[in-house]
């Protein structure tokens, strides 16, 4: 089955600077690729996704890039800010066809200080 | 709109009961998961409806799990002879029919299991 790993599983960085979230999967059937936030004690909420025919996607101040070849994808938040404090999880399936259930990373806690 | 429900919030129980958690997917919503949260991991897959019916139910991890969506809307996710290990939060998650512009999976707030 799928496996995905992310790194790194925790992210310090100051208020303004950029953070780079990286995962891999191991299966070349996925297709879809969410990322989603969650609070402590909250449910994740969707923040942006990728579907594999498309490189690159960017929504404001958070993109997602995706190299079907090596079988990685990326979170990009730039102009970070306090309330992007927050565990990120990246996840993949493969939609359509398939298995259709997410199978997620481990998550990365995102700090951001002031 | 309303989003994803779930019932109860929290549930503690003692190790050999029985439990029930209930899920209220978004209206319209065809497909509909359950995952399982551990403490500072990512939710694992349970089992995914769509419609009535159980279209993969590979991660139930033993019988003592089991889950129902009788009338393609509300899913019961049911533990029998609860154990220690099972303490986690349960999430549920829905999503439009295949095929269509979105596969967005929503999810609830959870239910946190609790098991002494």
């Amino acid at each position: 089955g799928e496996n995905v790993e992310q790194h790194p599983s925790t992210l310090s960085v100051q208020e303004g600077d950029s953070a780079v979230i990286k995962c891999t999967y191991s299966d070349s059937a996925s297709n879809y690729f969410p990322w989603y936030k969650q609070e402590l004690g909250k449910r994740p909420q969707l923040i942006i996704d990728i579907r594999s025919n498309v490189g690159e996607k960017k929504d404001q101040r958070i993109a997602v890039t995706l190299n079907k070849t090596a079988k990685h994808f990326s979170l990009h938040i730039t102009e970070t800010q306090p309330e992007d404090s927050a565990v990120y999880f990246c996840a993949a399936s493969t939609v359509n066809t398939g298995r259709r259930a997410l199978t997620f990373g481990s998550g990365t806690r995102l700090q951001v200080q002031p | 709109g309303a989003g994803v429900s779930q019932t109860p919030s929290n549930k503690v129980t003692e190790k050999g009961k029985y439990v029930e958690l209930r899920c209220d997917p978004i209206s319209g919503h065809t497909a509909l998961y359950w995952y399982r949260q551990s403490l500072g991991q990512g939710p694992e897959f349970l089992i995914y409806f769509q419609g009535t019916g159980a279209a993969d139910d590979s991660g139930l991890p033993n019988d003592r799990f089991f889950a129902v969506r009788p009338e393609g809307s509300v899913s019961t996710l049911k533990i029998q002879r609860t154990e220690r290990g099972d303490s986690a939060v349960y999430l549920c998650a829905s999503s439009p029919s295949p095929g269509g512009p979105s596969d967005t999976q929503y999810f609830g707030p959870g239910t946190r299991l609790t098991v002494l």
